[in-house]
């Protein structure tokens, strides 16, 4: 069964840093892309970051451009975001999740269970 | 960036009616869309890949069409367990693979 198992989140006061971190299981973690994506309290789904399999590529949105940072560890099935300089508006759950395929183009089809970011003074 | 705009914002129906939702990329994405379904509290569910894949396991009242700009999303017999906030979300070329701003379908 696939897993993506999240932890790291917390209350975190302005211009701190936290680590996010997702454990993956129940598939070959190294052959996909993975991503972080976000959701603010009462708000929508926003992208955040991308990270392809072998960390080839790693892309940001723009509101977290310079100050977030995905990696990877595929001996450890992980997925990671540093994450610096936070702001207020960075509060949100943010979800671990897989491509769907290796190419790309399917979709996000597993989740993390999510993690709470609560960045206040 | 590609923009994407989702309509309604909000929808209210009952069980066993027919309801669609539209999707507007602000430039051609090809079929490279795909549909959400979230349920409070939760992480979102892959409904539809590349604009009209059913994925496994999703029953088939749920449909998706659309390629270009324009997409839709259409459930058929609305079951209760149907009622959720449902996103569109482009991944075409490379990222920012942005998301749609929801669409809320409530029961009458």
């Amino acid at each position: 069964e696939v897993q993506l198992g999240q932890s790291g989140g917390g209350l975190v006061k302005p211009g701190g840093s936290l680590r996010l971190s997702c454990v993956a299981s129940g598939f070959t973690f190294r052959d996909y892309t993975v991503n972080w994506v976000r959701q603010a309290p009462g708000r929508g789904l926003e992208w955040v970051s991308s990270i392809t399999s072998s960390s080839s590529y790693k892309y940001y949105a723009d509101p977290v451009k310079g100050r977030f940072t995905i990696s990877r560890d595929n001996a450890k099935n992980s997925l990671y975001l540093q994450m610096n300089s936070l702001r207020p508006e960075d509060t949100a759950v943010y979800y671990c999740a897989r491509d769907r395929d290796l190419y790309g183009d399917g979709g996000l089809d597993y989740w993390g269970q999510g993690t709470l970011v609560t960045v206040s003074s | 960036d590609i923009q994407m705009t989702q309509s309604p914002s909000s929808l209210s129906a009952s069980v066993g009616d027919r309801v669609t939702i539209t999707c507007r990329a602000s430039q051609n994405i090809a079929s490279y869309l795909n549909w959400y379904q979230q349920k409070p509290g939760k992480a979102p569910k892959l409904l539809i890949y590349v604009a009209s894949h059913l994925e496994s396991g999703v029953p088939s009242r749920f449909s998706g069409s659309g390629s270009g700009t324009e997409f839709t999303l259409t459930i058929s017999n609305l079951q209760p367990d149907d009622f959720a906030t449902y996103y569109c979300q482009q991944n075409y070329g490379t990222p920012p693979f942005t998301f749609g701003q929801g669409t809320r379908l409530e029961i009458k």
